[in-house]
């Protein structure tokens, strides 16, 4: 059965701070990894990962892909109040057509 | 750009009542996908469809149907709801060209069934 698990499921940290998100996976026919925020509704769109080690980078959220441990990491910097929200973890998959299996989330809080 | 339209954004159901929810996309897109969130299980494919008059189960599809006579929408109903279908539903769209597989989301619906 294909697996995300994201870790922790929860974070509550003080503006400034610097986090990290996890996200390991165990799937078959793997494709890509991607980052989502979700804040009050629909999810959207952080990074896309198709190599190992190599940083995608937007201001202060970065991220890297390790295919040989099966894992996903999320960094924000420098964290504000606005960053506040549920961080998705998704890895698309070919069973027969393309897919997404997503993990369950984490919820990152930042207190002023 | 509209981009996902899903249509309603709430709705309240009795137990065995039917109802549909649509999603509009106006990106060509292939792909179209119904997805389920509930607190603490992220989001859960229920049907997807790559294609025009193409459907296909996906993980949680128990109890949902859908149709995909024209490519730009995708129709989820549910025949008779039962309290265990309260949820956001969330429709997706994306190409099927490897590199650009990024899901693009509708606002989601709030659906609880007494």
């Amino acid at each position: 059965e294909d697996k995300v698990v994201q870790s922790p499921l929860s974070l509550v940290v003080h503006e400034g701070d610097t986090v990290t998100l996890n996200c390991s996976y165990e799937v078959t026919n793997f494709r890509s990894l991607l980052w989502y925020k979700q804040e009050k509704k629909a999810p959207t769109f952080l990074f896309m990962l198709t190599s190992s080690g190599i940083e995608k980078k937007s201001g202060r959220l970065s991220s890297i892909l390790d295919k040989k441990e099966l894992f996903s990491i999320l960094n924000i910097t420098a964290t504000q109040t606005g960053d506040s929200a549920v961080y998705l973890c998704a890895v698309t998959i070919i069973q027969g057509a393309q897919k997404l299996v997503f993990g369950q989330g984490t919820r990152l809080t930042i207190n002023p | 750009n509209a981009g996902v339209t899903q249509t309603p954004k709430f709705r309240v159901l009795k137990t065995g009542q039917s109802m549909t929810l649509l999603c509009a996309q106006d990106m060509n897109h292939e792909y179209m996908y119904w997805y389920r969130q509930d607190p603490g299980m992220g989001l859960r494919l229920i049907h997807y469809s790559v294609g025009e008059g193409t459907t296909a189960k996906g993980e949680v599809p128990d109890g949902y149907n859908v149709s995909r006579l024209k490519k730009q929408n995708f129709l989820l109903g549910l025949e008779s709801a039962a309290p265990s279908q309260t949820s956001v539903y969330f429709c997706a769209s994306s190409y099927s060209i490897t590199g650009n597989e990024k899901l693009f989301f509708g606002s989601g619906t709030q659906l609880s069934v007494l």
